[in-house]
Protein backbone atom coordinates (compact mmCIF):
# COMPACT_ATOMS: atom_id res chain seq x y z
CA UNK A 1 0.00 0.00 0.00
CA UNK A 2 1.03 3.60 -1.05
CA UNK A 3 1.69 5.86 1.95
CA UNK A 4 3.48 8.29 4.00
CA UNK A 5 5.47 6.70 7.06
CA UNK A 6 7.26 8.84 10.04
CA UNK A 7 9.18 7.74 12.44
CA UNK A 8 9.80 7.24 15.75
CA UNK A 9 6.13 7.44 16.67
CA UNK A 10 7.58 9.61 20.53
CA UNK A 11 11.08 11.25 20.27
CA UNK A 12 12.17 12.55 23.58
CA UNK A 13 15.14 15.46 23.48
CA UNK A 14 17.23 16.79 25.73
CA UNK A 15 18.62 19.97 26.49
CA UNK A 16 21.03 21.39 23.98
CA UNK A 17 20.33 18.16 21.19
CA UNK A 18 19.73 17.98 17.63
CA UNK A 19 17.27 15.41 16.75
CA UNK A 20 15.77 14.51 13.53
CA UNK A 21 12.48 12.82 12.61
CA UNK A 22 11.94 10.94 9.36
CA UNK A 23 9.52 10.71 6.79
CA UNK A 24 9.17 8.73 3.89
CA UNK A 25 6.49 8.71 0.74
CA UNK A 26 5.89 5.94 -1.91
CA UNK A 27 3.49 7.73 -3.56
CA UNK A 28 5.86 9.51 -6.06
CA UNK A 29 4.44 12.51 -5.01
CA UNK A 30 6.77 15.67 -5.78
CA UNK A 31 5.89 18.10 -2.98
CA UNK A 32 6.80 17.42 0.81
CA UNK A 33 6.30 19.30 3.16
CA UNK A 34 6.36 19.62 7.44
CA UNK A 35 3.93 21.17 9.67
CA UNK A 36 3.94 21.85 13.67
CA UNK A 37 1.08 21.00 15.48
CA UNK A 38 -0.11 22.42 19.05
CA UNK A 39 -3.34 22.79 20.71
CA UNK A 40 -5.76 24.88 19.86
CA UNK A 41 -4.05 26.83 17.44
CA UNK A 42 -3.96 24.35 14.27
CA UNK A 43 -1.30 23.26 11.92
CA UNK A 44 1.61 25.50 10.97
CA UNK A 45 3.59 25.35 7.86
CA UNK A 46 7.53 24.66 9.00
CA UNK A 47 9.38 24.02 5.48
CA UNK A 48 7.72 22.55 2.10
CA UNK A 49 9.63 21.63 -1.00
CA UNK A 50 8.50 21.20 -4.40
CA UNK A 51 11.59 18.92 -5.88
CA UNK A 52 14.44 16.86 -5.02
CA UNK A 53 17.21 19.11 -4.07
CA UNK A 54 15.19 22.18 -3.44
CA UNK A 55 13.24 23.49 0.15
CA UNK A 56 12.30 26.48 1.40
CA UNK A 57 10.94 27.62 4.46
CA UNK A 58 7.33 27.92 5.62
CA UNK A 59 6.11 30.20 8.51
CA UNK A 60 7.61 29.12 11.23
CA UNK A 61 11.26 27.70 9.88
CA UNK A 62 13.11 29.33 12.61
CA UNK A 63 15.17 26.48 14.89
CA UNK A 64 14.49 23.81 12.16
CA UNK A 65 16.31 22.28 8.72
CA UNK A 66 15.79 19.98 6.50
CA UNK A 67 16.87 17.95 3.52
CA UNK A 68 15.73 17.08 0.45
CA UNK A 69 17.77 14.71 -1.30
CA UNK A 70 15.94 12.13 -2.28
CA UNK A 71 12.30 12.27 -4.01
CA UNK A 72 11.00 10.00 -1.46
CA UNK A 73 12.32 11.37 1.79
CA UNK A 74 12.23 15.00 3.44
CA UNK A 75 13.94 14.30 7.28
CA UNK A 76 13.31 17.24 9.47
CA UNK A 77 15.83 18.34 12.21
CA UNK A 78 14.91 20.39 15.19
CA UNK A 79 18.01 21.93 16.27
CA UNK A 80 18.92 23.61 19.95
CA UNK A 81 18.06 26.80 18.62
CA UNK A 82 14.38 25.87 18.70
CA UNK A 83 13.27 26.64 22.13
CA UNK A 84 9.72 25.26 22.27
CA UNK A 85 10.09 22.02 20.28
CA UNK A 86 7.42 20.20 22.09
CA UNK A 87 4.62 19.32 19.48
CA UNK A 88 3.23 16.95 17.36
CA UNK A 89 5.03 17.11 14.01
CA UNK A 90 3.40 15.99 10.35
CA UNK A 91 4.50 15.47 7.15
CA UNK A 92 2.90 15.59 4.37
CA UNK A 93 3.07 14.95 0.58
CA UNK A 94 1.13 15.82 -2.57
CA UNK A 95 1.48 14.63 -6.31
CA UNK A 96 2.24 18.43 -8.00
CA UNK A 97 3.55 21.67 -6.54
CA UNK A 98 3.17 24.59 -8.36
CA UNK A 99 0.46 27.38 -8.16
CA UNK A 100 -3.26 24.97 -8.46
CA UNK A 101 -3.20 24.59 -5.18
CA UNK A 102 -5.71 21.95 -5.82
CA UNK A 103 -3.83 18.84 -5.11
CA UNK A 104 -4.76 17.39 -1.79
CA UNK A 105 -2.22 16.57 0.84
CA UNK A 106 -1.84 13.16 2.11
CA UNK A 107 -0.57 13.51 6.06
CA UNK A 108 1.50 10.74 7.59
CA UNK A 109 0.35 9.45 11.14
CA UNK A 110 3.17 11.96 12.82
CA UNK A 111 5.97 12.35 15.23
CA UNK A 112 5.34 13.36 18.90
CA UNK A 113 8.41 15.22 20.47
CA UNK A 114 9.07 16.07 23.88
CA UNK A 115 11.73 17.49 25.78
CA UNK A 116 13.15 15.63 28.87
CA UNK B 1 -2.77 37.88 3.84
CA UNK B 2 -5.62 35.13 4.48
CA UNK B 3 -7.07 33.56 7.63
CA UNK B 4 -9.29 30.62 8.39
CA UNK B 5 -11.75 31.09 11.67
CA UNK B 6 -13.06 27.75 13.08
CA UNK B 7 -16.29 29.03 15.22
CA UNK B 8 -16.20 26.16 17.90
CA UNK B 9 -13.51 24.50 19.68
CA UNK B 10 -15.86 21.83 20.63
CA UNK B 11 -19.09 20.23 19.59
CA UNK B 12 -20.64 17.83 21.63
CA UNK B 13 -23.84 16.07 20.34
CA UNK B 14 -25.66 12.69 20.75
CA UNK B 15 -25.28 9.84 18.68
CA UNK B 16 -27.92 10.26 15.27
CA UNK B 17 -28.53 14.31 15.99
CA UNK B 18 -27.14 16.27 12.75
CA UNK B 19 -24.00 18.44 13.45
CA UNK B 20 -22.51 21.61 12.00
CA UNK B 21 -18.87 22.64 12.23
CA UNK B 22 -18.82 26.13 11.66
CA UNK B 23 -15.72 27.46 9.26
CA UNK B 24 -15.43 31.52 8.29
CA UNK B 25 -12.16 32.28 5.78
CA UNK B 26 -10.70 35.55 5.18
CA UNK B 27 -8.98 36.29 1.66
CA UNK B 28 -8.49 39.07 -1.06
CA UNK B 29 -8.53 36.69 -3.76
CA UNK B 30 -10.48 33.40 -4.52
CA UNK B 31 -9.62 30.29 -2.36
CA UNK B 32 -9.83 26.29 -2.71
CA UNK B 33 -11.23 25.58 0.46
CA UNK B 34 -10.70 21.97 2.21
CA UNK B 35 -12.17 20.43 5.47
CA UNK B 36 -9.36 17.25 7.36
CA UNK B 37 -10.40 15.27 10.05
CA UNK B 38 -7.76 14.20 12.60
CA UNK B 39 -8.58 10.67 14.88
CA UNK B 40 -6.61 10.76 18.06
CA UNK B 41 -2.98 10.73 17.49
CA UNK B 42 -3.20 9.83 13.89
CA UNK B 43 -2.37 12.05 10.82
CA UNK B 44 -4.87 13.92 8.99
CA UNK B 45 -7.64 12.96 6.11
CA UNK B 46 -9.30 14.68 3.51
CA UNK B 47 -13.25 14.85 4.03
CA UNK B 48 -13.71 16.83 1.04
CA UNK B 49 -12.69 20.04 -0.94
CA UNK B 50 -14.18 22.93 -3.00
CA UNK B 51 -12.41 23.82 -6.03
CA UNK B 52 -15.09 25.60 -8.15
CA UNK B 53 -18.60 24.59 -9.38
CA UNK B 54 -20.96 23.24 -7.65
CA UNK B 55 -21.11 25.06 -4.13
CA UNK B 56 -22.64 21.61 -2.50
CA UNK B 57 -19.53 19.28 -1.76
CA UNK B 58 -20.14 15.77 -0.72
CA UNK B 59 -17.23 14.36 0.71
CA UNK B 60 -16.51 10.63 2.42
CA UNK B 61 -18.02 9.55 5.41
CA UNK B 62 -21.74 11.47 4.43
CA UNK B 63 -20.29 14.65 5.19
CA UNK B 64 -20.75 17.86 3.02
CA UNK B 65 -20.15 20.98 3.31
CA UNK B 66 -21.68 24.14 1.44
CA UNK B 67 -19.56 27.19 0.13
CA UNK B 68 -21.14 30.85 0.39
CA UNK B 69 -18.85 33.00 -1.25
CA UNK B 70 -20.76 36.75 -0.15
CA UNK B 71 -20.60 35.15 3.87
CA UNK B 72 -17.15 34.21 3.39
CA UNK B 73 -18.25 30.43 5.00
CA UNK B 74 -17.49 26.92 4.34
CA UNK B 75 -19.46 24.73 7.08
CA UNK B 76 -19.52 21.18 7.51
CA UNK B 77 -22.88 19.21 7.94
CA UNK B 78 -23.83 15.66 8.78
CA UNK B 79 -27.61 14.41 9.17
CA UNK B 80 -26.84 11.49 11.39
CA UNK B 81 -23.37 10.94 13.08
CA UNK B 82 -21.92 7.86 14.61
CA UNK B 83 -19.75 7.68 17.76
CA UNK B 84 -17.15 7.04 15.02
CA UNK B 85 -16.88 10.47 14.21
CA UNK B 86 -15.89 11.41 16.94
CA UNK B 87 -12.37 13.43 15.92
CA UNK B 88 -10.86 16.46 15.47
CA UNK B 89 -11.83 18.63 12.42
CA UNK B 90 -9.58 21.03 10.03
CA UNK B 91 -10.61 23.32 7.84
CA UNK B 92 -7.79 25.06 5.40
CA UNK B 93 -7.61 27.11 2.57
CA UNK B 94 -5.35 27.62 -0.42
CA UNK B 95 -5.05 31.33 -2.17
CA UNK B 96 -5.52 31.91 -5.92
CA UNK B 97 -1.76 33.17 -6.94
CA UNK B 98 -0.03 30.99 -4.10
CA UNK B 99 3.32 29.76 -5.86
CA UNK B 100 3.10 26.36 -3.69
CA UNK B 101 0.79 24.02 -2.19
CA UNK B 102 0.70 26.30 1.04
CA UNK B 103 -2.58 25.56 3.28
CA UNK B 104 -3.83 27.90 5.59
CA UNK B 105 -5.34 25.86 8.63
CA UNK B 106 -8.52 26.81 11.50
CA UNK B 107 -7.85 25.92 14.80
CA UNK B 108 -9.68 22.63 14.60
CA UNK B 109 -13.03 21.52 16.45
CA UNK B 110 -13.30 18.62 18.59
CA UNK B 111 -15.96 16.82 17.66
CA UNK B 112 -17.68 14.82 20.48
CA UNK B 113 -20.06 12.13 20.08
CA UNK B 114 -22.20 10.80 23.04
CA UNK B 115 -24.43 7.40 22.90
Amino acid sequence: DGGITQSPKYLFRKEGQNVTLSCEQNLNHDAMYWYRQDPGQGLRLIYYSQIVNDFQKGDIAEGYSVSREKKESFPLTVTSAQKNPTAFYLCASSRTPGRTGQETQYFGPGTRLLVL
Amino acid sequence: AQSVTQLDSQVPVFEEAPVELRCNYSSSVSVYLFWYVQYPNQGLQLLLKYLSGSTLVKGINGFEAEFNKSQTSFHLRKPSVHISDTAEYFCALHAGGTSYGKLTFGQGTILTVHP
